[in-house]
């Protein structure tokens, strides 16, 4: 199976820092990665697909990139709403995807 | 709106079994692949079952292959779960997901609000 391993597994950051996580796979997945927000309680909420592509609805202060290998999600502008659980998951490897640790942002 | 409900979930003994049911409204389901995502507690997420449009293909992690069966009822907008020879380790929220193409690539785009299933004795 595809290996995702992101960083930083936690992050402190304070309202209308710039934020980045990154995510990196064991193979190289093309553009086959998507980006999900989860809140406590709450299912997964799509942020991106195709690397770089956003989710109608999805505020345009997310923002991914990266191919192959190295991957990007990207908060412009941290909101009081963004603070979350943020996952990557690669679907290079279809049906058999598989996600990354995930990343926590917390209040600073 | 596009819309996945689960339901099914609760608590069970280990070695039993539970059926989990996702309701789906709001666009053509038969249209669309399936999954299964299940997230033990205070976890990450970890892909489980994947069933194509027409029900005819199916894949299942090697973590609950042979205990669990993916199916769908594309009459009734529905996506199945049962899952047998349940271990402790199976407890878990367990979501469905949609799955939508962006040219090749696949994304997981609408997923329900999650049953939990808890096995413990």
């Amino acid at each position: 199976d595809i290996q995702m391993t992101q960083s930083p597994s936690s992050l402190s950051a304070s309202v209308g820092d710039r934020v980045t996580i990154t995510c990196r796979a064991s193979q190289t997945i093309s553009n086959y990665l998507s980006w999900f927000q989860q809140k406590p309680g709450k299912a997964p909420k799509l942020l991106i697909y195709a690397a770089s592509s956003l989710q109608s609805g999805v505020p345009s202060r997310f923002s991914g990139s990266g191919s192959g290998t190295d991957f990007t999600l990207t908060i412009s502008s941290l909101q009081p709403e963004d603070f979350a659980t943020y996952y990557c998951q690669q679907s290079y490897g279809t049906p058999r995807v598989t996600f990354g640790g995930g990343t926590m942002v917390e209040i600073k | 709106e596009v819309q996945l409900v689960e339901s099914g979930g609760g608590l069970v003994q280990p070695g039993g079994s539970l059926r989990l049911s996702c309701a789906a409204s709001g666009f053509t389901f038969s249209s669309n692949e399936m999954n299964w995502v299940r997230q033990a507690p205070g976890k990450g997420l970890e892909w489980v079952s994947y069933i194509s449009s027409s029900g005819s293909t199916k894949y299942y992690a090697d973590s609950v292959q042979g205990r669990f069966t993916i199916s769908r009822d594309n009459a009734k907008n529905s996506l199945f779960l049962q899952m047998n020879s349940l271990r402790a380790e199976d407890t878990a929220v367990y979501y469905c997901a949609r799955v939508r193409y962006s040219g090749n690539s696949p994304y997981f785009d609408h997923w329900g609000q999650g049953t939990l299933v808890t096995v413990s004795s």
